[in-house]
């Protein structure tokens, strides 16, 4: 079974700094995806960006990238340029086509004036 | 283009009361799924639909939750009776694909934010 592991409950980062979320997954599957989505206080929750295994850059949408690191199962997030509406959750998620789309706990990510 | 739409936004109900929720996916998304987010928790997805047929509902109480996409479009999700541990956020989201990978991104509505007392 996948299971997606985020560390940080809490981070802070000043506004305008870059901030790195982290996230570790396991699957067995050759094949899969990895997604990033972003839940404000409003409840929604946000498709950020998303990294194929089988893509050979990294992702990039605007402010934030993907750090994808095959070999250690990891695809952190960075957001550069932090803006006070940064502040939310975030949340890491991997699909294998085959099981459900898989949450972790998220981080609470605090930008701060 | 309009998003997924949820409502009701909030409900409060007692328990061993029943409760619906509605969604209306993004226009032409064939794939539609429900999930169930308790505080402090990532979502769980309870039931996901392919046009009006079921793909996955193995984590659906059957017990007392059920589900329905008629007509291939809108959904409502149903609790009876509802239990304290109910409470939670129920968030609907469509996408557009199904098969493989495909970048198949899924977009979510604002959800319902049920409280049982």
């Amino acid at each position: 079974a996948q299971k997606i592991t985020q560390t940080q409950p809490g981070m802070f980062v000043q506004e305008k700094e870059a901030v790195t979320l982290d996230c570790t997954y396991d699957t067995s599957d050759p094949s899969y995806g990895l997604f990033w989505y972003k839940q404000p206080s409003s409840g929604e929750m946000i498709f950020l960006i998303y990294q194929g295994s089988y893509d050979q850059q990294n992702a990039t949408e605007g402010r934030y990238s993907l750090n994808f690191q095959k070999a250690r199962k990891s695809a952190n997030l960075v957001i550069s340029a932090s803006q006070l509406g940064d502040s939310a959750m975030y949340f890491c998620a991997s699909w294998d086509g085959n099981t459900p789309l898989v949450f972790g706990k998220g981080t609470r990510l605090s930008v701060i004036a | 283009e309009a998003g997924v739409a949820q409502s009701p936004r909030y409900k409060i109900i007692e328990k061993r009361q029943s409760v619906a929720f509605w969604c209306n996916p993004i226009s032409g998304h064939a794939t539609l799924y429900w999930y169930q987010q308790i505080l402090g928790q990532g979502p769980k997805l309870l039931i996901q639909f392919q046009n009006n047929g079921v793909v996955d509902d193995s984590q659906l109480p059957k017990d007392r939750f059920s589900a329905e996409r008629l007509k291939g479009v809108d959904s409502t999700l149903k609790i009876q009776p509802a239990k304290l541990e109910d409470s939670a956020v129920y968030l609907c989201a469509s996408s557009s694909t199904f098969l493989g990978l495909a970048k198949n991104i899924q977009y979510f509505g604002a959800g319902t934010r049920l409280s049982v007392l």
